[in-house]
């Protein structure tokens, strides 16, 4: 069981959008803590995608944004292709574990 | 360019002991806090360890606490991670992993080292 609750698959047509979400509680997104996303290719290691809710490395296409609210956060891909198919994870920082959190991990598919 | 290459990974069996290296390059090593993160086969990330640019200041998931240790040494650009009283569920894929240096997120990741426990 994950700290940080992700859906577990999410899929969408070629041009299409798709969003994640990613919910955590008063010890990690809900104290303000900042949302980070990665993303995972199978046979990979995670690469950054989106650091501090909404910004992007260099070289990562701005199809990718990401957003914080409350005890939640998003990330949102516009113009799907079929090179998006990954894992992808949202991570904060938890309060009380005094480590850092990963959510469970969303599966995209792209139909 | 930066690098983090992990090694030392393997069969070990239950009870036993490894460790885990990870070289960097392309950055100033001393100057950065790393971690490690392990994924357990068709698993999720799981943060393991924390350790400060000069290694005074360590963390742990409850899950490893009391069994591994975490350490540096800057003049070699070298992380570790020591592993002892292995257990099945201590098997996955580990990787070390840069801290960014203005939040905690991490900005640049090893290709990884599988660890098997088993007997």
């Amino acid at each position: 069981q994950s700290v940080l609750t992700q859906p577990p698959s999410v899929s969408g047509a070629p041009g299409q959008t798709v969003t994640i979400s990613c919910t955590g509680s008063s010890s990690n997104i809900g104290a303000a803590y900042d949302v980070h996303w990665y993303q995972q290719v199978p046979g990979t290691a995670p690469k950054l995608l989106i650091y501090a809710n909404s910004d992007r490395p260099s070289g990562v296409p701005d199809r990718f944004s990401g957003s914080r609210s409350g005890t939640s956060a998003s990330l949102a891909i516009t113009g799907l292709q079929t090179e998006d198919e990954a894992q992808y994870y949202c991570q904060s920082y938890d309060s009380g574990l005094s480590g850092a959190v990963f959510g469970g991990g969303t599966k995209l598919t792209v139909l | 360019e930066v690098q983090l290459v992990e090694s030392g990974g393997g069969l070990e069996q239950p009870g036993g002991s490894l460790r885990l290296s990870c070289a960097a390059s392309g950055f100033t090593f001393s100057s950065y806090e790393m971690i490690w993160v392990r994924q357990a086969p068709g698993k999720g990330l799981e943060w393991v360890s924390y350790i400060s640019s000069v290694g005074n200041t360590v963390s742990y998931a409850d899950s490893v606490k009391g069994r591994f240790t975490i350490s540096r040494v800057n003049t070699k650009n070298s992380l570790y991670l020591q592993m002892t009283s292995l257990r099945g569920e201590d098997t996955a894929v580990y990787y070390c992993a840069r801290v960014s240096d203005s939040n905690y997120f991490f900005d640049y990741w090893g290709q990884g080292t599988l660890v098997s426990v088993s007997s």
